[in-house]
């Protein structure tokens, strides 16, 4: 168990719909990453946040945003779903920029 | 064009081999990193070095900055190491990944 969580699990929905994943670091950690993990593509960086702020953008797509609370959990949203979007959505956090990452268990997003 | 290139693709061994697994990146980087993943899906970070050689394990990974290569070596390996394992690189704010090579170890 590497502290990480992410909720949902599993998400089911159909093309067109907006979802929202979430993600929980380890305690203590200020930096959150999101990958995308899909058959054709691998695995892709989408995002960094730090304490709240992003940090580096990767290959997200603009149908796509995140954000960091206070808190320092984070949220993926994802709109205007396509059946190309389904794939595995990691998050990973660390203690700062540069260190390393522990990841969580993913989200399996599925579009019909 | 990959950033990041792995090999081989595809690797099985008998139980007891010791196993190599080389990666080759194109753009500079902060650190080179290590990733497994069981068919259940979760990622488990093994190493992150930016020089020399770290060893955890029966686990040692090596990388050469100036050949920009590093290798994943399994000593004594054993089924519970069947797995994909990635080589990703972070480069600036960004971060590149391989195509990961997928490892079967054989009792």
């Amino acid at each position: 168990d590497s502290g990480v969580t992410q909720t949902p699990k599993h998400l089911i929905t159909a093309t067109g719909q907006r979802v929202t994943l979430r993600c929980s670091p380890r305690s203590g950690d200020l930096s959150v990453y999101w990958y995308q993990q899909s058959l054709d593509q691998g695995l892709q960086f989408l995002i960094q946040y730090y304490n709240g702020e992003e940090r580096a953008k990767g290959n997200i797509l603009e149908r796509f945003s995140a954000q960091q609370f206070p808190d320092l959990h984070s949220e993926l949203n994802l709109s205007s779903l396509e059946l190309g979007d389904s794939a595995l959505y990691f998050c990973a956090s660390s203690v700062d920029m540069g260190s390393e990452q522990y990841f969580g268990p993913g989200t399996r997003l599925t579009v019909t | 064009k990959n950033e990041v290139e792995q090999s081989p693709q595809n690797l099985t061994a008998q139980e007891g081999e010791f196993i190599t697994i080389n990666c080759s990146y194109s753009v500079g980087i902060s650190a080179l990193h290590w990733l497994q993943q069981h068919p259940g899906g979760g990622i488990v970070s093994l190493f992150m070095l930016s020089s020399g050689k770290k060893k955890h394990g029966r686990l040692i990974a090596t990388i050469n900055i100036q050949e920009k290569h590093s290798s994943l070596h399994i000593t004594a390996s054993h089924p519970r190491d069947s797995a994909v394992y990635i080589c990703a690189v972070s480069s600036g704010n960004q971060f590149y990944f391989g195509t990961g090579t997928s490892l079967t170890v054989i009792p």
